[in-house]
């Protein structure tokens, strides 16, 4: 079975850094894109940052750029994302997925397989 | 950015009762829509991807349909398992933007 377990969230300070991790197992984790996903307390879901199967392209929505930075480790089996320079509006549940691309496009993708997710609170 | 809003926010229904949440787009996303279902404290699970292919394992009481900027998910019959939250997500370009979700609770 597709497992994706989560770690690193905690209580940082505005202006803090934190790492998150994502350890894969169950698939060939270097044969897929892998994203990262957040949800703030009574929000939805906002889709944070993808990385290419090889790790040689990433991307990520606009609020975070400069700030977050995705990587992974095919040979660990984990999927990363540093976080600097947080803000309050950076506190959110924070899961990985795994992207399902159905067709050639780089539109047809979704996410088939998350982790329950790690906690991200920043707050002084 | 591409909006996604859904309607309703929050539906009370019934064991039985057939279930219809729209999504709508701020553009034209063609058929790159894809719904997910979330209960608390889990991850989101994967049920109908490109707008009306439903995900391996899910049951067939929940479809999909639409294209353009219009789309909907159906539950034909609500079971006691399906009181949850749903989300559509657009992916026809980046950011792949989700919804803001529809809480579907017991009547």
């Amino acid at each position: 079975d597709v497992q994706l377990v989560e770690s690193g969230g905690a209580l940082v300070q505005p202006g803090g850094s934190l790492r998150l991790s994502c350890a894969a197992s169950g698939f060939t984790f270097s044969g897929h894109w892998m994203s990262w996903v957040r949800q703030a307390p009574g929000q939805g879901l906002e889709w944070v940052a993808n990385i290419k199967e090889d790790g040689g392209v990433t991307h990520y929505v606009d609020s975070v750029k400069g700030r977050f930075t995705i990587s992974r480790d095919n040979a660990k089996n984990s999927l990363y994302l540093q976080m600097s320079s947080l803000r309050a509006e950076d506190t959110a549940v924070y899961s990985c997925a795994r992207d399902l691309h159905y067709d050639g496009s780089g539109s047809g993708y979704c996410f088939d397989s998350w982790g329950q997710g790690t906690l991200v609170t920043v707050s002084s | 950015d591409i909006q996604m809003t859904q309607s309703p926010s929050s539906l009370s229904a019934s064991v039985g009762d057939r279930v219809t949440i729209t999504c709508r787009a701020s553009q034209s996303i063609s058929s790159y829509l894809n719904w997910y279902q979330q209960k608390p404290g889990k991850a989101p699970k994967l049920l109908i991807y490109a707008a009306s292919s439903l995900q391996s394992g899910v049951p067939s009481r929940f479809s999909g349909s639409g294209s353009g900027t219009d789309f909907t998910l159906t539950i034909s019959s609500l079971q006691p398992e399906d009181f949850a939250t749903y989300s559509c997500q657009q992916t026809y370009s980046n950011p792949g933007t989700f919804g803001q979700g529809t809480k579907l609770e017991i009547q």
